[in-house]
């Protein structure tokens, strides 16, 4: 079945860039999102590609997909204190449902 | 606009008494439904999902069940609750046809 995999923590000091990496192993997936998940909170939405596509930016976001080697990246510009938070890289499989990573923990420090 | 509630909040329950969570979305119709389980520190894993009213699909075998008595009311329940049967509740919506996933705010459920 599909795999996805994400590094556990992340450390980036406030105004730098940060790079959130996702690997999957199912090359047929239609669609790859990025979830943000604050403490005790449900998921957000934050931007997804579809998989025709190498590129998409929205404000300080970026995500990058290189469907050859099955790897997504999420860029967050000028990283915040408030974005400190989990994410969650989701697949989509042909069925309508997602495969989630185990989520990345961003903390931004001053 | 479409909105996703789920409640409770959170929830204390003791071992073997039952489990009742819903999930209601307004603001669209006919939409899959999902019910998601995230233990501490781990990822989301599928527990059901329904494509329209009575349909149900099960992803891993377990002491919860789900129920879609309407089209935008999404159940969980359980009989006889474990300790393994701890963790957060995430319920989720999509219109049909890859579309989105958007998740209500979670319910926390500790068992005692």
């Amino acid at each position: 079945g599909e795999d996805v995999e994400q590094s556990l923590f992340l450390s980036v000091r406030e105004g730098d860039s940060s790079v959130i990496n996702c690997t999957y192993t199912d090359s047929s997936s239609t669609y790859l999102y990025w979830y943000k998940q604050e403490p005790g909170a449900g998921l957000q939405l934050l931007t997804y590609i579809f998989s025709n596509m190498d590129m998409k930016q929205d404000q300080r976001l970026t995500v990058l997909l290189n469907k050859k080697d099955k790897h997504l990246s999420l860029r967050i510009a000028d990283t915040q204190t408030g974005d400190s938070a989990i994410y969650f890289c989701a697949v989509e499989t042909t069925t309508d449902k997602l495969i989630f990573g185990t989520g990345t923990r961003l903390q931004v420090f001053p | 606009s479409q909105t996703i509630h789920q409640w409770p909040a959170t929830l204390v329950q003791p071992v073997g008494s039952p489990l009742s969570l819903e999930c209601t979305v307004e603001g669209t119709s006919n939409p899959n439904l999902y019910w998601y389980r995230q233990a501490a520190g781990r990822g989301l894993q599928l527990l059901f999902y329904s494509v329209g009213i009575g349909q149900i699909s099960s992803e891993v075998p377990q002491n919860l069940s789900a129920s879609r008595p309407q089209d935008r009311q999404f159940i969980l329940s359980s009989k006889k609750l474990l300790l393994s049967d701890s963790g957060f509740y995430l319920c989720a919506w999509s219109a049909q046809g890859n579309q989105p996933q958007h998740f209500g705010d979670g319910t926390r459920l500790s068992i005692l």
